[in-house]
């Protein structure tokens, strides 16, 4: 059984800062990953999606890195602006060569201007 | 591309009324979702079908729920007879073949009185 942990469950910046939100999958034979950006109310936008052969995924000011290894993935947002204040939410494929996704519950960001 | 469509955005229904969910996947896109989110249970896959065949329905509550794909542009998720319980958002996702990126629908926020 797959099970995919966000830690924290929400989070509060500066604007301008550097930030990392985490990942955590128990089953590391994954076929990728993907993060999801969710605002209030509406659907989810995909942010990176990361292969398993891959070490990192980069959009912008987005940087998404894999350690299968450790079961975890990290969505590193630089130069965080209010815009950025979202639930952020990472799934990863299970069983892995199948399209069903298992979410993690999300962290919900908040950047302060 | 309009991306994945939805309808109806929101549906207020009485407990024991029928409820028909719609969505259209992006064009070209060979798999399709649909997925429930609720604050107790998060995301979870409901049901997906590639090319109009459905693979995983495990994810079906009961079978109150059906779903069908009749060709490549459409699907419904039905709901026969709703129930209180069955209040939450309902997202539909396509993804160009399984295990590819999904991308997600608005929605539809569902409320059973």
């Amino acid at each position: 059984k797959q099970e995919v942990t966000q830690i924290p469950a929400a989070l509060s910046v500066p604007e301008g800062e550097n930030l990392v939100l985490n990942c955590s999958f128990t089953d590391s034979a994954i076929y990728n990953l993907q993060w999801f950006r969710q605002d209030p109310g509406k659907g989810l936008t995909s942010l990176l999606l990361i292969q398993s052969s891959q070490r990192e995924q980069t959009s912008g000011r987005l940087n998404a890195s894999l350690d299968k290894s450790s079961g975890r993935s990290t969505l590193y947002i630089a130069a965080s602006q209010p815009g950025d204040s979202a639930t952020y939410l990472c799934a990863v494929p299970f069983p892995s060569n199948t399209g069903k996704l298992i979410f993690g519950q999300g962290t919900t960001l908040q950047v302060k201007p | 591309d309009a991306g994945v469509i939805q309808s109806p955005r929101h549906e207020v229904t009485e407990m024991g009324q029928e409820v028909t969910l719609r969505c259209k996947p992006i064009s070209g896109h060979n798999s399709l979702f649909w997925y429930r989110q609720t604050m107790m249970r998060g995301l979870e896959l409901l049901i997906y079908f590639n090319n109009n065949v459905p693979i995983d329905d495990s994810g079906m509550p009961e079978d109150r729920f059906s779903a069908k794909m009749p060709n490549a542009s459409f699907s419904t998720l039905k709901i026969q007879p709703s129930e209180p319980r069955d209040s939450a958002v309902y997202f539909c996702a396509s993804s160009l073949v399984m295990g590819h990126e999904q991308y997600f629908g608005p929605g539809t926020r569902l409320t059973v009185t």
